[in-house]
């Protein structure tokens, strides 16, 4: 079965600097998709990043960027030059080429310093 | 290029009483999925319509549950005899014809109360 895990809570970022959120996946089947989706407090969930499991390079997406390392089954995003309005909640999910779902981890909260 | 929409926004309901979201996707889009988010949790999927066919359900998709695609265009969810337990926010998402593992967009979601 699809799982996804994604370890921390929350985490906070001075502006400016970067920061990586985690996830790790957990699929048997080859042919898979990761994302990364924003959901900020208004509820809506937004479309980040997607790496797909047969891409060779790394996803990247203005100041997104998806660190894929498939051996290790990890899939964490780097938000570089964090701003005040990165603030919200991160999910990454999982969908299977023969799925008809996306499965998606509890989520990291992040807040942005000033 | 207007997005998936969702209607009502919120909607406050007794127990016990009948409550029909409507989920209009993106144009193009064939694929349509109902989720279903409590607070503090990631979403769970709960439908999945391929043009008019519903081709999978969650088991957390209870009798009280039904969703509907008629035309293959837009798709209602009704939740009849609400319980407190339904109250969550109830997302919907489209996503083109293709790789399965294409990208789902999202509407901004129907926000259900039961009191």
């Amino acid at each position: 079965a699809q799982k996804i895990t994604q370890t921390q809570p929350g985490m906070f970022v001075q502006e400016k600097e970067a920061v990586t959120l985690d996830c790790t996946y957990d699929t048997s089947d080859p042919s898979y998709g990761l994302f990364w989706y924003k959901q900020p407090s208004s509820g809506e969930m937004i479309f980040l990043i997607y790496q797909g499991s047969y891409d060779q390079q790394n996803a990247t997406e203005g100041r997104y960027s998806l660190n894929f390392q498939k051996a290790r089954k990890s899939a964490n995003l780097v938000i570089s030059a964090s701003q005040l309005g990165d603030s919200a909640m991160y999910f990454c999910a999982m969908s299977l080429e023969y799925g008809n779902k996306l499965v998606f981890g509890a989520g990291t909260i992040l807040r942005v310093k000033s | 290029d207007t997005g998936v929409s969702q209607d009502p926004r919120h909607k406050i309901t007794k127990r016990g009483q009948n409550v029909t979201f409507r989920c209009d996707p993106i144009s193009e889009h064939n694929r349509l999925y109902w989720y279903r988010q409590t607070l503090g949790q990631g979403p769970e999927f709960l439908t999945y319509f391929q043009n008019e066919a519903q081709l999978e359900k969650s088991r957390l998709l209870s009798d009280r549950f039904s969703a509907e695609r008629p035309k293959g265009s837009f798709s209602t969810l009704e939740i009849q005899r609400t319980e407190q337990g339904d109250s969550a926010m109830y997302l919907c998402a489209s996503s083109p014809p293709g790789l399965r593992t294409d990208t789902q967009y999202f509407g901004p979601g129907t926000r259900l109360t039961v009191l």
